[in-house]
């Protein structure tokens, strides 16, 4: 398995109260993706990051924000966090973007609940 | 229109018997082709790419791909129970700057 851990694994949290949640990674590879995930819409990209301190936004970015201090660790952010957040989000790595033979590989996912 | 288009299923097929599954993407220019496979509570896990129209063939597992009427597909031989799963088409766009994921397709394996 690519060595990507992310935490924390469930959460449970109130409306309007900020989460981060982190996701590491032990492969070195340069672009680091931020995904949620719901019934009926497949994954759609939050945030990617193409190296340190340098990220650009997907489709449904709004309401998030990243943070890419170092190459291993990617950081996502709901300032305020509302019922629409709740979802399953998942963070990605690949060594390249686009190419054939570097597909992302995911992590295991994080359950967040925001009552 | 979507982008990556799946039936959303349930497809379901025999044990033993071959299950197809297709995808349908709107970009020409896409490059790439990604078959995921995601069981329930888990994370999608790569099982099949393909860049080159024709067949690719990898155990099991074959990916078709035609690039003139913008379809890809999976066949999956001699079904088994463990094959039960959502698979996910994803495509590279034309300008290779992201991947685009269908909503997945759940494949149900009666025995």
């Amino acid at each position: 398995d690519a060595g990507i851990t992310q935490s924390p694994r469930h959460k449970v949290t109130e409306t309007g109260t900020p989460v981060t949640l982190r996701c590491h990674q032990t492969e070195n590879h340069r672009y680091m993706y931020w995904y949620r995930q719901d019934p009926g819409h497949g994954l759609r990209l939050i945030h990617y990051s193409y190296g340190v301190k340098d990220t650009d936004k997907g489709e449904v970015s709004d309401g998030y924000s990243v943070s890419r201090s170092k190459t291993e660790d990617f950081l996502l952010t709901l300032e305020s966090a509302t019922s629409s957040q709740t979802s399953v989000y998942f963070c990605a790595i690949s060594a390249q973007q686009g190419a054939s033979n570097q597909p992302q590989h995911f992590g295991d996912g994080t359950r967040l609940s925001i009552l | 229109q979507k982008e990556v288009e799946q039936n959303s299923g349930p497809l379901s097929v025999p044990e033993g018997a071959i299950a197809s599954l297709n995808c349908t993407y709107s970009d020409r220019g896409s490059q790439s082709f990604f078959w995921y496979r995601q069981y329930s509570g888990k994370s999608p896990e790569l099982i099949m790419f393909i860049y080159s129209n024709g067949d690719k063939e990898d155990g099991r597992f074959t990916a078709q791909l035609n690039k003139a009427s913008q379809y890809v597909s999976l066949l999956i031989r001699d079904s088994q129970p463990s094959d039960s799963a959502t698979y996910l088409c994803a495509v590279i766009d034309r300008s290779a700057s992201k991947i685009i994921f269908g909503s997945g397709t759940r494949l149900s394996i009666r025995p």
